[in-house]
């Protein structure tokens, strides 16, 4: 079946250094890739678009890969910060099929 | 609006009642979604609306579920005759277009239902 898989373990890390949060896509191709950030009892937000021929995109302390050939993207958290601490959800678009991972827990220890 | 709105914030309803969820999108945006997450698990999709096409329902889990967008705005998400299953958060989204927008979609803060 279609999936996007995530790593479901928490992801402990230090205060200013980088976090790196992984997402692989199964039986589908992607025309895009979206990473948004959740807190609890709240709706996801936006944070970064990708699509298939981009390799690599930024935005601020943000980075995000889409690398076709091992179908995965990486999410790049630079200088992390507790405020950084979310979990962070991966969706892969293309015709009719909008699928989410079920997210990666970020905690970033002061 | 500002944001995207979602009503009621929390539904507490008996198994075999029939619920209504809201969502209002933000103005100017063409595409609506509709999400399900249960405690713990990822977003499912349920259906997605874009302009005046005929929504795409694949992600409906029964014939239980329902929905319609009216005028472009305004979506309504019916579950008919709720079963405990049903108990989940559900989200709206909505975008200017259907997917690659480098805007991304905007969620609502969900509508949690609780079936008892």
């Amino acid at each position: 079946s279609q999936k996007i898989e995530q790593n479901s373990e928490a992801l402990n890390i230090q205060e200013g250094k980088t976090a790196t949060l992984t997402c692989n896509y199964t039986n589908y191709s992607p025309a895009y890739l979206q990473w948004y950030r959740q807190d609890p009892g709240r709706g996801p937000v936006f944070l970064l678009l990708i699509r298939e021929n981009e390799k690599e995109k930024r935005k601020e302390r943000l980075k995000v890969t889409f690398d076709t050939t091992l179908k995965q993207s990486l999410f790049h958290i630079t200088a992390s910060q507790p405020a950084d601490s979310a979990t962070y959800l991966c969706e892969g678009g293309a015709t009719n099929k909008l699928i989410f991972g079920t997210g990666t827990l970020l905690a970033v220890q002061p | 609006g500002a944001g995207v709105s979602q009503s009621p914030s929390n539904k507490v309803t008996e198994k075999g009642k029939d619920v209504e969820l809201r969502c209002d999108p933000i103005s100017g945006h063409t595409a609506l979604y509709w999400y399900r997450q249960s405690l713990g698990q990822g977003l499912e999709f349920l259906i997605y609306f874009q302009g005046n096409s005929a929504p795409d329902k694949s992600g409906l889990p029964s014939d239980r579920f329902s929905a319609e967008r009216t005028g472009g705005s305004v979506s309504t998400l019916t579950i008919q005759r709720t079963q405990q299953e049903d108990s989940a958060v559900y989200l709206c989204a909505s975008s200017f277009t259907l997917g690659q927008d480098d805007r991304g979609y905007t969620f609502g803060s969900g509508t949690r239902l609780t079936v008892v």
